[in-house]
């Protein structure tokens, strides 16, 4: 199956600073989904991309889809102590199941 | 608060028992997906269902199975259980192809 694979692993920041993470695939994607998962929650959705180059915000949130259709990354600015968590990329083909990522946990530091 | 219910939250059971994990769909969303989440993994796809049949599988033995009712809700049998069955189960749903939103999960524990 498609293997999805996040980087960083972990992230130790500041409050205030600012976070970049991505994931990269051995396949072509046609969505690319950005979730946050608190302990013991299900993920929540951050961001959706649908296009191949297209960057969107959601607040402090930006990420972008690859060119290649096989990479994302999300950016958060000004990190806050709530952003704590863990951060999946999860892509999706034209069938309608999900390809998580390995997942990126992070840690801010007050 | 995305709408999609899972009960109940916390269960165990014991290794060759049969487990029903139950699922209420977002208003207006027709398909349900189940995902096995591991300790310190992503979620695993296990299947989907859309209008009550099963629409496609991921790489999960045919003990693992589910329904879907005509309210969309959703439920997800696993039995035989066994030890790497311990995990939190995910219920997510969508309208068709539509973006994914998850419930908050049922951790299943397997002893």
């Amino acid at each position: 199956g498609q293997q999805l694979n996040q980087s960083p692993q972990s992230m130790f920041i500041q409050e205030g600073e600012d976070v970049s993470m991505n994931c990269t695939s051995s396949s072509i994607f046609n969505t690319w989904l950005w979730y946050k998962q608190d302990p013991g929650e299900g993920p929540v959705l951050l961001i959706a991309l649908y296009k191949a180059g297209e960057l969107t915000s959601n607040g402090r949130l930006t990420a972008q889809f690859g060119i290649t259709r096989k990479d994302s990354f999300l950016n958060i600015s000004a990190s806050i102590p709530s952003d704590v968590g863990i951060y999946f990329c999860a892509g999706q083909t034209g069938a309608n199941n999900l390809f998580f990522g390995t997942g990126t946990r992070l840690t801010v530091i007050p | 608060e995305t709408g999609v219910t899972q009960s109940p939250t916390h269960l165990i059971k014991t290794r060759g028992q049969q487990v029903t994990l139950r699922c209420s769909s977002q208003s207006g969303h027709n398909t349900v997906s189940w995902y096995q989440q591991a300790l310190g993994q992503g979620p695993q796809f296990i299947f989907q269902y859309y209008r009550e049949e099963e629409n496609g599988r991921g790489n999960f033995p045919p003990r693992f199975s589910g329904l879907q009712f005509p309210n969309y809700s959703s439920e997800l049998n696993v039995n035989a259980l066994e030890l790497d069955d311990s995990a939190l189960y995910l219920c997510a749903s969508s309208l068709g192809t539509g973006t994914a939103f998850f419930g908050q999960g049922t951790r299943l524990t397997v002893v």
